[in-house]
C-alpha cells in the first residue's frame, strides 16, 4: 500500500515570498490532516479536511496560511507572505473517516524562510 | 482544549535496560492514545495504540498503560536496543478526534 506522499521535500524561500506544499494521501482516506512541527516540538494541527471540507481550523494563521482540498483527494497548503517564524516541517497526514482514526504521516516538507 | 504533558524531554539508556515515558492530558472525554516514533529527519510512525476501554496493550518489547482516573498513559520499551533510539510522542484524541500530541521524548539507547 502506497504511503502518504508530499513534496517538495525541502524549500528555502526569503521572508515575504510565498511558498506552496502539496499532499497525496492514502488511497481510500476520506480525512487529510495539516500540521506544523517546528524543531523540538511536537506536530500542531494546522487544519483538517473531511473529504473536501474543512472540519477544523482554528490554529490555522488565515491572515497568511490558506490550504484546499478541492476533489476530495489531493491537498495544497500555501503561506503568504512567509515570515522566519514559519521555518518548520510541514507534515501530512490521512486517516480513514471516522472519529479517533490511526493518523499515516508523509515525510514531510521541511522550510527553511530567511 | 486538551492539553498533554509528556516527560522526560530527553531519556538516556543503556542496551538492554527498560524506557518508559509518560504523558498526561487535560480532557476526560478523550479516549483514542497514540504514540508514534520518529526518527532523525523521518516521519512520525505508529508503534502502538490504546482506547480507553482498555488499561494495557502490549506488543513485543513495547507496552502502554492507561489510567482514565488519573488521565495519564505510559510508554514502557523494555530489552532496550540502539535502534530504538529516536523521538517518541504521545497523543490523545478528543470526542472531536482532534489529536494533540506531546512534546517529544528524546530517547538515546548506549551500547
Amino acid at each position: 500500500e502506497a504511503g502518504v506522499a508530499q513534496s517538495p521535500r525541502y524549500k528555502i524561500i526569503e521572508k515575504r515570498q510565498s511558498v506552496a506544499f502539496w499532499c497525496n494521501p492514502i488511497s481510500g482516506h476520506a480525512t487529510l490532516y495539516w500540521y506544523q512541527q517546528i524543531l523540538g516540538q511536537g506536530p500542531k494541527l494546522l487544519i483538517q479536511f473531511q473529504n473536501n471540507g474543512v472540519v477544523d481550523d482554528s490554529q490555522l494563521p488565515k491572515d497568511r496560511f490558506s490550504a484546499e482540498r478541492l476533489k476530495g483527494v489531493d491537498s495544497t497548503l500555501k503561506i503568504q507572505p512567509a515570515k522566519l517564524e514559519d521555518s518548520a516541517v510541514y507534515l501530512c497526514a490521512s486517516s480513514l473517516p471516522g472519529l479517533q482514526e490511526t493518523q499515516y504521516f508523509g515525510p514531510g516538507t521541511r522550510l527553511l524562510v530567511l | 482544549g486538551e492539553n498533554v504533558e509528556q516527560h522526560p524531554s530527553t531519556l538516556s539508556v543503556q542496551e538492554g535496560d527498560s524506557a518508559v515515558i509518560k504523558c498526561t492530558y487535560s480532557d476526560s472525554a478523550s479516549n483514542y492514545f497514540p504514540w508514534y516514533k520518529q526518527e532523525l529527519g523521518k516521519r512520525p510512525q505508529l508503534i502502538i495504540d490504546i482506547r480507553s476501554n482498555v488499561g494495557e496493550k502490549k506488543d513485543q518489547r513495547i507496552a502502554v498503560t492507561l489510567n482514565k482516573t488519573a488521565k495519564h498513559f505510559s510508554l514502557h520499551i523494555t530489552e532496550t536496543q540502539p535502534e530504538d533510539s529516536a523521538v517518541y510522542f504521545c497523543a490523545a484524541a478528543d470526542s472531536w478526534g482532534k489529536f494533540q500530541f506531546g512534546a517529544g521524548t528524546q530517547v538515546v539507547v548506549t551500547p
